[in-house]
C-alpha cells in the first residue's frame, strides 16, 4: 500500500541512451512532481502538473519530457542520457491548499538512482 | 540561486541531549516552512511544519521555531534519541512550489 511508488529504484545506463522513471500515487492528490537530487544532495524542483496539466517547468534541458496520462501517474522521459544526468529522481506528490489553509505537504517517492556511464 | 540554506552539513548529539537543527532563507515571501526527515535509500518524510505567521510549533519532541527578521529557523529535537540519525532538510513554500536546503545529516550516538 505504497503512497508514492517510482519505478526502476536503481538504473545504470550509457551514455546517449534513452530511459523513462515511472511514478504513481495512490493518495488521491492532485498535483504531481519531479525533483532531482544532485551529487551535492541539492533537491530541486524539476516539474510539477496539477491534474495532469504541466504548471511548473524549470530550466531543465528539453531531453527530460514528463507525460502524465492521469492525476495518480507522472512518468519522466529522459533523451540521450549524459553523465551530468546522473543523480537520484524523486517522485512526489502533494493536495494543494488554498492559501492561509495549511502548508501543502509533499509525500515523497523512495527515489530512483540513475547512473550514467 | 539557493534561497533555502542550511550550512551545516553534519551535527552530532547525544542521546537524550537537544539537537538543534539551523536553516536560513532569503524570500520574505515564503509562507510556510517545512522539515522533512530522510533515511537512506528512503524519499523525504514530512516532519513539522511552520506559518510565516507564527514563530513557534510544537510535535511532541520536535520544536520548530521560526525568527522572520533574521530569515532563520530551527528544528529542536528533545530528547534526541538514536532513531532520530537521519539527513534532515529544510524547505519554504510560497505556494505549491518548495525550495529545499541541502540537508544536515544529525547523528544521535547512544
Amino acid at each position: 500500500d505504497t503512497a508514492v511508488s517510482q519505478t526502476p529504484k536503481y538504473l545504470v545506463t550509457q551514455m546517449g541512451n534513452d530511459k523513462s522513471i515511472k511514478c504513481e500515487q495512490n493518495l488521491g492528490h492532485d498535483t504531481m512532481y519531479w525533483y532531482k537530487q544532485d551529487s551535492k544532495k541539492f533537491l530541486k524542483i524539476m516539474f510539477s502538473y496539477n491534474n495532469k496539466e504541466l504548471i511548473i517547468n524549470e530550466t531543465v534541458p528539453n531531453r527530460f519530457s514528463p507525460k502524465s496520462p492521469d492525476k495518480a501517474h507522472l512518468n519522466l522521459h529522459i533523451n540521450s542520457l549524459e553523465l551530468g544526468d546522473s543523480a537520484v529522481y524523486f517522485c512526489a506528490s502533494s493536495q494543494v491548499q488554498n492559501r492561509g489553509s495549511g502548508a501543502n505537504v509533499l509525500t515523497f517517492g523512495a527515489g530512483s538512482r540513475l547512473t550514467v556511464l | 540561486d539557493q534561497q533555502v540554506k542550511q550550512n551545516s552539513p553534519s551535527l552530532s548529539v547525544q542521546e537524550g541531549r537537544i539537537s538543534i537543527l539551523n536553516c536560513d532563507y532569503t524570500n520574505s515571501m515564503f509562507d510556510y516552512f517545512l522539515w522533512y526527515k530522510k533515511y537512506p535509500a528512503e524519499g523525504p518524510t514530512f516532519l513539522i511544519s511552520i506559518s510565516s505567521i507564527k514563530d513557534k510549533n510544537e510535535d511532541g519532541r520536535f520544536t520548530v521555531f521560526l525568527n522572520k527578521s533574521a530569515k532563520h529557523l530551527s528544528l529542536h529535537i528533545v530528547p534526541s534519541q538514536p532513531g532520530d540519525s537521519a539527513v534532515y532538510f529544510c524547505a519554504a513554500s510560497p505556494g505549491n512550489q518548495f525550495y529545499f536546503g541541502t540537508g544536515t545529516s544529525l547523528t544521535v550516538i547512544p
